[in-house]
């Protein structure tokens, strides 16, 4: 049972369409985070969740625009895309915020969504 | 803001030799982790050091945490081929993990 899961895996789409990323985790996890790794492996983040509220909003375009129904679900929509969105999307969950100063609070990583735009 | 710096980004190696990975990061921060990535894949957790001093030791890898120098180093010893893949480093502040540049380990048989 995957804890961490994304779909699509694969994505190859033209310019200027527009294109959603699911993202759900099964381990009870308050944070979700999208990440951004560029053709280099830059790891870059964008976006983190708290409890299907917005902490973090790392100065993305705002062709991105992420949405968290619920705790266990945080997804991905980007509009407009352009040939500099291609990348891999990782998306993460942990049990609290990134910097909060209780225990290990370990990210938890999905498989990633290669994204490509022609 | 906090950076975070590996090096080597590249290190290629020969099975059986050691060899040592360096994460300097730019402002405090009490709490370092290491993740592992394979090529195509996604992530793995590999060690988290919360304190001055930690040392964590999984086979042939072990990490250990320098919070006074904001150092962090990740040593191999031995090298076997099952090592090759990515290795980052991470840092925790401000309610996110900020990660290396990464180091590509080829280790050669």
């Amino acid at each position: 049972d995957t804890a961490v899961s994304q779909t699509p895996k694969y994505l190859v789409t033209q310019m200027g369409n527009d294109k959603s990323i699911k993202c759900e985790q099964n381990l009870g996890h308050d944070t979700m985070y999208w990440y951004k790794q560029d053709s280099k492996k830059f790891l870059k983040i964008m976006f983190s969740y708290n409890n299907k509220e917005l902490i973090i909003n790392e100065t993305v375009p705002n062709r991105f625009s992420p949405k968290s129904p619920d705790k266990a679900h945080l997804n991905l929509h980007i509009n407009s895309l352009e040939l500099g969105d291609s990348a891999v999307y990782f998306c993460a969950s942990s049990p609290l915020l990134a910097g909060a100063v209780s225990g290990a609070n370990v990210l938890t990583f999905g498989a990633g969504s290669r994204l490509t735009v022609l | 803001e906090l950076k975070v710096e590996q090096n080597p980004l590249f290190l290629s190696m020969q099975e059986g030799k050691n060899y040592t990975i360096y994460c300097n990061y730019s402002t405090t921060s009490d709490r370092l982790y290491w993740y592992r990535q394979d090529p195509g894949k996604s992530l793995e957790s590999l060690f988290v050091l919360l304190s001055n001093g930690a040392v964590k030791q999984e086979g042939r890898l072990m990490a250990s945490l320098d919070t006074k120098a904001r150092l962090s180093t990740l040593h191999i010893t031995a090298a076997v081929h099952d090592l090759s893949a990515t290795y980052f480093c991470a840092v925790g502040g401000s309610n996110k993990l900020i990660f290396g540049t990464g180091t590509l380990l080829a280790v050669q048989p």
